[in-house]
């Protein structure tokens, strides 16, 4: 079954522990993107990859790093959480230089407190 | 820059009443158009899309929207909604490439809410 995997599901955690939040798609994507979803303001992109070790900015990438080290996977790290990530965050992935429809991941929903 | 403008963040209908929900891009080149719906709890799902072709397209459970390019719309539409579609939705385009990636825009969303 073709599929975003992103874990962990839900996550608390405290001001300035570092976390990954990982993810992983089984459908050969070339492209992926990490968003965070706020209420009001809608999906917003952190950061995305067009290909293994090929990573760029996206609108909010403040606070974040990612890494693309096997096409498969694209972990979103937050080196120093702060409160104002707390956030729901989904991982996407995509063919076609990012014109086809994008897959998502179930979500994170992450709380820093 | 591009952007996507989605006119109602809240509808509030009825079973059997007829669904519109406005979406307007702004972008001047040539773009593809999605709309993405998310249940409660769950993740973004593709719910249809335009690339080319007839500007009325079809999608999955029903819903419908027609592309207008003189308008930069792409809204989206159902004749008779049922309490299965209550959900978040989301209109989004691609346009402008950047370094080989077509970048894609989100709408803020539309929550829906539909009444037995």
């Amino acid at each position: 079954e073709a599929q975003v995997t992103q874990n962990p599901r839900y996550l608390i955690t405290v001001t300035g522990k570092k976390l990954t939040v990982t993810c992983s798609q089984n459908m050969n994507h070339e492209y992926m993107s990490w968003y965070r979803q706020d209420p009001g303001l809608g999906l917003r992109q952190i950061y995305y990859s067009m290909n293994v070790e090929v990573t760029d900015k996206g609108d909010v990438p403040e606070g974040y790093k990612v890494s693309r080290k096997e096409k498969r996977n694209f972990p979103l790290i937050l080196e120093s959480p702060s409160p104002n990530q707390t956030s729901l965050y989904f991982c996407a992935s995509s063919s076609d230089r990012g014109t086809s429809e994008a897959f998502f991941g179930q979500g994170t929903r992450l709380t820093v407190v | 820059a591009q952007s996507v403008s989605q006119h109602n963040h809240h509808v509030i209908l009825s079973e059997a009443a007829s669904l519109e929900l406005g979406c307007n891009y702004s972008y001047g080149g040539t773009v593809n158009l999605f709309w993405y719906v998310q249940y409660p709890g769950q993740h973004l799902q593709l719910l249809l899309k335009y690339f080319s072709g007839d500007p009325l397209v079809k999608g999955i459970k029903g819903f419908e929207a027609e592309f207008i390019k003189s308008k930069f719309s792409f809204n989206l539409r159902k004749p008779s909604v049922q309490w299965s579609d209550t959900a978040e939705y989301f209109c989004a385009f691609t346009g402008s490439y950047i370094g080989g990636y077509q970048k894609v825009t989100f709408g803020i969303g539309t929550k829906l809410q539909v009444i037995p």
